[in-house]
């Protein structure tokens, strides 16, 4: 079955540190690829998302992530992260082979920037 | 428009009772989903509901748990006799159609099961 590995559980910077979070899917395929966060008290938020096209996806507030299918990776990166960019952050795919039904997350990453 | 809504937020119960949780998917999305979130760990996906087709529940951990859709709209989880290791946050997620697309997340209900 497809899993989600994120390599980080917990990261800490200091703001304009760059930031690079690892994630990798197991098996290849037709998939979708999401990086969700959750801000402290918040909800899960989508911060980007690859379908097809350019492998280069960006999203908001200056993320951005690149899916290298040759390496079952999509990897979020922001060049200087902020206090604000303090979350939790989630990296899932869903397959074409199972109808895009099911969203597989990783354990997640926790986050903490310091000024 | 609005989001996805659940509730109660939060809920504390005592272990063998029944819980219900409950599911506002975002209007018109006729996909809805059930996930646990148990700490320290990522989300667990439970039950998928698509307009009127059966539900896949390959998720459901044990038969205690069991969710319905009323009228393609709102979503009921249920989990009887409650277990301590039931306690975790229960999401809900919407979503416009089947197929590619993005999921949209509710708050979630914590759930303590003491």
């Amino acid at each position: 079955a497809q899993s989600v590995s994120q390599h980080n559980h917990h990261v800490i910077l200091s703001e304009a540190a760059s930031l690079e979070l690892g994630c990798n899917y197991s098996y290849g395929g037709t998939v979708n690829l999401f990086w969700y966060v959750q801000y402290p008290g918040q909800h899960l938020q989508l911060l980007l998302k690859y379908f097809s096209g350019d492998p280069l996806v960006k999203g908001i507030k200056g993320f951005e992530a690149e899916f290298i299918k040759s390496k079952f990776s999509f990897n979020l990166r922001k060049p200087s992260v902020q206090w604000s960019d303090t979350a939790e952050y989630f990296c899932a795919v869903n397959e074409r082979k199972s109808g895009y039904n099911k969203l597989i997350f990783g354990a997640g990453t926790r986050l903490a920037v310091h000024p | 428009g609005a989001g996805v809504s659940q509730s109660p937020s939060n809920k504390v119960t005592e272990k063998g009772k029944d819980v219900e949780l409950r599911c506002d998917p975002i209007s018109g999305h006729t996909a809805l989903y059930w996930y646990r979130q148990s700490l320290g760990q990522g989300l667990e996906f439970l039950i998928y509901f698509q307009g009127n087709s059966a539900p896949d529940k390959s998720g459901l951990p044990s038969d205690r748990f069991s969710a319905e859709r009323t009228g393609g709209s709102v979503s009921t989880l249920t989990i009887q006799r409650t277990q301590q290791e039931d306690s975790a946050v229960y999401l809900c997620a919407s979503r416009r159609s089947q197929g590619a697309d993005t999921q949209y997340f509710g708050p979630g209900t914590r759930l303590t099961v003491l």
